[in-house]
């Protein structure tokens, strides 16, 4: 069975330090992958996703995730975090044609003013 | 374009009763997703409709079951309830299929069971 794991729960750091959040997943065949996110108050949105190709993707408000197929991992990245970007982190990974998505647990990031 | 609508946005109920949860995707989509969403637990997939038929399923008991209409609008019941059940249940929806789209989130329904 799929799953997908997030190694930090919690993460605070201060405003303009780096972000790195892990994830990783258990499947061996191809996989679509993603990152959510959620600000307090708002819905679920998109942040990037992988498909296939440049395993470097970037996606909104300048975050990246690279995707490193050998060690089945998808961390997320950000070279200098801002206070608005005080969320809760999902990665999520499904199979094509498997219409079933696999969250992480999120990781909370507070990013400290 | 309006987004994910899910009604109603809290509900209480007590152990025992069932509850129906309903969910009108973005115009046009016809995928809808729903997911428990816990403290700890992240988000936990439920099942999956498109076109009126369940694509797949987590592995939830046979008290969760969901449907899909023709327009696309999606329920979900839960019947017998227990207090395990009380979490956010989140709909999400697509054009075709969550696998190569991007879901669209609706607000989620606060389910508690006293």
């Amino acid at each position: 069975a799929q799953s997908v794991s997030q190694h930090n729960h919690h993460v605070i750091l201060s405003e303009a330090a780096s972000l790195e959040l892990g994830c990783n997943y258990s499947y061996g065949g191809t996989v679509n992958l993603f990152w959510y996110v959620q600000y307090p108050g708002q819905h679920l949105q998109l942040l990037l996703k992988y498909f296939s190709g440049d395993p470097l993707v970037k996606g909104i408000k300048g975050f990246e995730a690279e995707f490193i197929k050998s060690k089945f991992s998808f961390n997320l990245r950000k070279p200098s975090v801002q206070w608005s970007d005080t969320a809760e982190y999902f990665c999520a990974v499904n199979v094509p044609g498997g219409f079933k998505t696999i969250f992480g647990a999120g990781t909370r990031l507070f990013v400290k003013a | 374009k309006a987004g994910v609508t899910q009604t109603p946005r809290y509900l209480i109920k007590t152990r025992g009763q069932q509850v129906t949860l309903s969910c009108s995707p973005i115009s046009g989509h016809r995928s809808v997703s729903w997911y428990q969403q816990t403290p700890g637990q992240g988000l936990q997939f439920l099942f999956e409709y498109f076109s009126e038929t369940q694509r797949n399923k987590g592995n939830f008991p046979g008290r969760f079951s969901g449907r899909q209409f023709s327009n696309s609008r999606s329920e979900m019941n839960v019947s017998t309830l227990e207090l395990g059940d009380s979490a956010l249940y989140l709909c999400a929806s697509s054009p075709t299929s969550p696998s190569t789209d991007t879901q669209y989130f609706g607000p989620g329904t606060r389910l508690t069971v006293l």
